[in-house]
């Protein structure tokens, strides 16, 4: 069974340009959570969903970044306008209510 | 709010030695206590998790963690060290049946030959 999906892995862009990280959950979870790591600050969460809901976007940095889950299966995170203070490698997480959650290989951000 | 620290950023230690890695919480509510693992390049991957049963827990890789309430700690050991245990760990808090995972800084295991 395939775990969760992350796309893409690398991303390299310049700032102020718009970048969308995609997220694929495991069949049958419901729950989806994004977290970024970084060396300075380790690993933060970002926002999470139940049922395609946003619970707590309290992590969200600021109004550049935005997620969304269009469906049950799939979510977006989104930065625009992007700044070189946003490289980090992004993570995605998915469970079934409040079991184990489970990680994506991750996106590793950089922006120039 | 719960938190985690993890003592020591960096632990070293020989191939087929004794590996203790070690995590206090703060938590205002019985905790479900997690570690993870994360090697070079990759995601994290659950090694064991406490959530209220017994409070010596056994996970992969001949990993074992023991909640002790009276000195709100949750240090992973492992008898005999592995080359392949080279990695980063972290230890992750959640109270009670709480979805929001809040993580420890992490600890980097080297083993030397």
């Amino acid at each position: 069974d395939a775990g969760v999906i992350q796309s893409p892995r690398h991303e390299v862009t310049e700032m102020g340009q718009e970048v969308t990280l995609r997220c694929k959950l495991i069949s049958g979870h419901n729950s989806l959570f994004w977290y970024r790591q970084t060396m300075m600050r380790g690993l933060e969460l970002l926002i999470y969903f139940n049922n395609n809901v946003p619970i707590d976007d309290s992590g969200m940095p600021e109004d550049r970044f935005s997620a969304k889950m269009p469906n049950a299966s799939f979510s977006t995170l989104k930065i625009q306008p992007s700044e070189p203070r946003d490289s980090a490698v992004y993570f995605c997480a998915s469970t079934v209510s409040t079991d184990t959650q489970y990680f994506g290989p991750g996106t590793r951000l950089t922006v120039l | 709010a719960q938190s985690v620290t993890q003592l020591g950023s960096h632990v070293s230690v020989s191939e087929g030695a004794l590996v203790l890695l070690r995590c206090n919480y703060s938590s205002s509510v019985p905790p479900y206590l997690f570690w993870y693992v994360q090697y070079p390049n990759q995601g994290l991957q659950l090694l064991l998790k406490y959530t209220s049963a017994a409070t010596l827990v056994k996970g992969i890789n001949g990993f074992e963690a023991e909640f002790k309430k009276s000195e709100t700690s949750f240090h992973l050991t492992k008898p005999s060290a592995h080359m392949s245990d080279a990695a980063e760990y972290f230890c992750a808090v959640t109270e009670g049946g709480a979805q929001k995972l809040v993580f420890g800084q992490g600890t980097r295991l080297t083993i030397n030959p």
